[in-house]
């Protein structure tokens, strides 16, 4: 069945620092690919998506492309901020026929230290 | 920017008990979802409901778990008589249109254990 793998840390960088999540899917067909992401005390919100191959989601200083060659989307940002400390989520939707069901990743905890 | 609310925040149950989770949607969304995430694993697709009818389903939501809208505003998942294994976060998620590029708009969660 479909699946996303990413990286669960937890990670721990200091201010400024660059930020990578790997993120790889095993799919049917083609997903459109997200990144969520949950602040402490809060539901997930949609950080960024990329919905065919090649397009790039871009949101608060984060990037993603979607990689459909290496089945990859993963996340970066130059410079993370302290408020950036949150747990991120991969997620893809779109196999098996249309499916709107949303398929996540692990989840992976930042903490970013000033 | 409107928000998902969902009630309780917590709830603690004995096994075999009946919960109902309660979920207010942003207001002219009309696609609805329940997701549940057990203490250190994925989240996890349960349910997905659209004009009063059951879209797609898990092989986790079994005939104990049921959702309704009860009065066109509220989107509700009742658990019919709870296990120990139902213990989770279970989050409400809604979209405006449909579709699977369509953005799903995530409460805060209920936290739920079973005892």
């Amino acid at each position: 069945g479909d699946s996303v793998t990413q990286m669960e840390g937890p990670v721990t960088l200091s201010e400024e620092a660059f930020l990578t999540i790997n993120c790889t899917y095993t799919a049917t067909g083609y997903p459109s690919l997200f990144w969520y992401v949950q602040y402490p005390g809060e539901g997930l919100q949609l950080l960024l998506k990329a919905t065919k191959a090649d397009d790039k989601g871009s949101n608060k200083g984060f990037e993603a492309t979607y990689r459909k060659e290496t089945t990859s989307f993963h996340l970066e940002k130059g410079s993370v901020q302290v408020s950036d400390s949150a747990v991120y989520f991969c997620a893809l939707s779109g196999t098996q026929g249309g499916s709107e069901k949303l398929v996540f990743g692990k989840g992976m905890k930042l903490t970013v230290n000033p | 920017e409107p928000e998902v609310t969902q009630t309780p925040s917590h709830q603690v149950t004995q096994m075999g008990q009946e919960v109902i989770l309660r979920c207010v949607p942003i207001s002219n969304h009309l696609y609805f979802y329940w997701y549940r995430q057990i203490l250190g694993q994925k989240v996890e697709f349960l349910v997905s409901f659209y004009n009063n009818e059951i879209s797609e389903k898990s092989e986790i939501f079994d005939d104990q778990f049921s959702v309704e809208r009860p009065d066109g505003s509220n989107f509700t998942l009742k658990i019919r008589s709870t296990k120990l294994e139902d213990s989770a976060m279970y989050f409400c998620a809604n979209s405006m249109n449909g579709g699977s590029q369509e953005t799903q708009y995530f409460g805060p969660g209920t936290r739920l254990l079973v005892l």
